[in-house]
């Protein structure tokens, strides 16, 4: 069973909506938590960390739910250019390594 | 500020050829990883460095060597390629429990 897993979707949403995704982890002893955009054929790229207490960055908003493990991003007033691959991640429990998930694909048309 | 350096960009092999990937880092991270990503795939942990002078096999080491430089520098090795080798390449840094930085990628073929 995948440590991290996520809906690979696509969510094919129009412009303008809001769509959420989420993410579930099994590791309880996880303690940073984080979404990448990936486009494609490129690198990922940081998002937003996530706190306990949530957190918001513009239109994204990210929260995290420690009692049922999973971690969610919210994106509002979805824009053509929010088109991509959404990773998340969990690090913590003393590890080195940090685990993602394989990707939600996020396709929105006008 | 490069953050993470990848080279080289492209690359086309054949079978049984050798080659190193080079990465390198200016952010001052302890660590650093190397990833691959085939088509539909997530990434896949090869090889990672904790700190300097140690490294670790992650999911798939099977076929590749790693050389952890300095704190900046992190290869990694294809003594034989394989037709099954062919994918995109990440290297990441990082410190621990923080946000990974990756490296733009290597598109590696081999034929």
């Amino acid at each position: 069973r995948k440590e991290v897993e996520q809906d690979p979707g696509p969510f094919n949403v129009p412009e303008g909506a809001t769509v959420a995704f989420n993410c579930t982890y099994s590791n309880s002893a996880s303690q940073s938590f984080f979404w990448y955009r990936q486009d494609c054929r490129k690198e990922p790229k940081l998002l937003m960390s996530v706190y306990s207490s949530g957190n918001e960055d513009g239109r994204f908003t990210a929260q995290l739910n420690r009692a049922s493990q999973y971690i969610s991003l919210l994106i509002r007033d979805s824009k053509l250019s929010d088109s991509a691959t959404y990773l998340c991640v969990a690090w913590g429990g003393g590890s080195y390594i940090p685990t993602f998930g394989r990707g939600t694909s996020l396709i929105v048309h006008p | 500020n490069a953050g993470v350096t990848q080279t080289p960009k492209f690359q086309v092999l054949k079978t049984g050829q050798s080659m190193t990937l080079q990465c390198a880092q200016d952010m001052n991270h302890n660590s650093m990883y190397w990833y691959r990503q085939d088509p539909g795939m997530g990434l896949r942990l090869i090889y990672y460095s904790a700190s300097e002078g140690t490294t670790d096999k992650g999911e798939v080491p099977n076929g590749y060597n790693v050389s952890r430089l300095n704190k900046r520098e992190f290869s990694l090795r294809l003594e034989s390629a394989a037709p099954s080798q062919t994918s995109v390449y990440f290297c990441a840094s990082s410190d621990n429990n923080q946000p990974q930085h990756f490296g733009d990628g290597t598109r590696l073929s081999i034929l």
